[in-house]
């Protein structure tokens, strides 16, 4: 089972930051959080990941709390490409696999 | 980043046929691949863990033997659907581990449709 609870959707206005939360509340302390989104009809895309620090690439930046129990994904400036389905999904080792929840369908509106 | 190519993209075939899947990873090897399936609206259902030179480890409910997977390189895992029927039709997708140390990333195809008549 997935080890994340998302909301099941969001919406966000073009141009706008958007800012997707993610609960991981059992997160242990080897385990990492990832993001990937899937884009409709295509393999899921990596976004970012972290285990305690913040974290920032060129596509998003990731905010853990503290106590690692949540984070949120945020797309600095949204644009109509980044609607799609985002999956924060909680990865231990390296040989541990990825399983995934629900995620979010990110809606962005013109 | 890493590039992990699927094909074909889409396929068609008859009931009672088989239809394999390549997975290739093309700049870097993967000792380990995953393979998911993906129904309409929904979430990626993981299947199975293809490991290089070993057998593949099937997860609850997949059936190995319709379900074939072989991982014979390090850049390459295929997926056989044996003897498919209309409820396999499915979007398939592939991942890969890139095994370079300090890597932690997986990398996913961009999958195949498989319809099934």
């Amino acid at each position: 089972d997935a080890k994340t609870t998302q909301p099941p959707s969001m919406d966000c206005a073009e141009g706008r930051a958007a800012n997707l939360p993610c609960n991981h509340s059992t997160i242990s302390g080897n385990e990492y959080v990832y993001w990937y989104r899937q884009i409709h009809s295509q393999g899921p895309q990596y976004i970012i990941h972290g285990l305690k620090n913040n974290e920032t690439n060129e596509m998003a930046s990731l905010i853990i709390t503290e106590d690692r129990k949540s984070s949120t994904l945020i797309l600095p400036h949204a644009t109509l490409r980044d609607t799609a389905v985002y999956y924060c999904i909680v990865r231990g080792g390296r040989d541990d696999k990825i399983i995934f929840g629900k995620g979010t369908r990110l809606h962005i509106l013109p | 980043g890493a590039v992990v190519s699927q094909h074909p993209s889409r396929v068609i075939c008859k009931s009672g046929t088989s239809v394999k899947i390549e997975c290739r990873s093309l700049d870097f090897q993967a000792t380990t691949m995953f393979w998911y399936r993906q129904f309409p609206k929904q979430s990626l259902m993981l299947m199975a863990t293809s490991n290089e030179g070993s057998k593949a480890t099937y997860e609850q409910g997949v059936e190995k033997d319709k379900f074939l997977i072989n991982h014979a390189s390090l850049t390459l895992s295929t997926l056989t659907v044996t003897s498919a029927h209309p409820e396999d039709s499915s979007f398939y997708i592939c991942s890969a581990r890139d095994a370079r140390a300090g890597v932690e990333k997986l990398f996913f195809g961009s999958g195949t449709q498989l319809s099934v008549l």
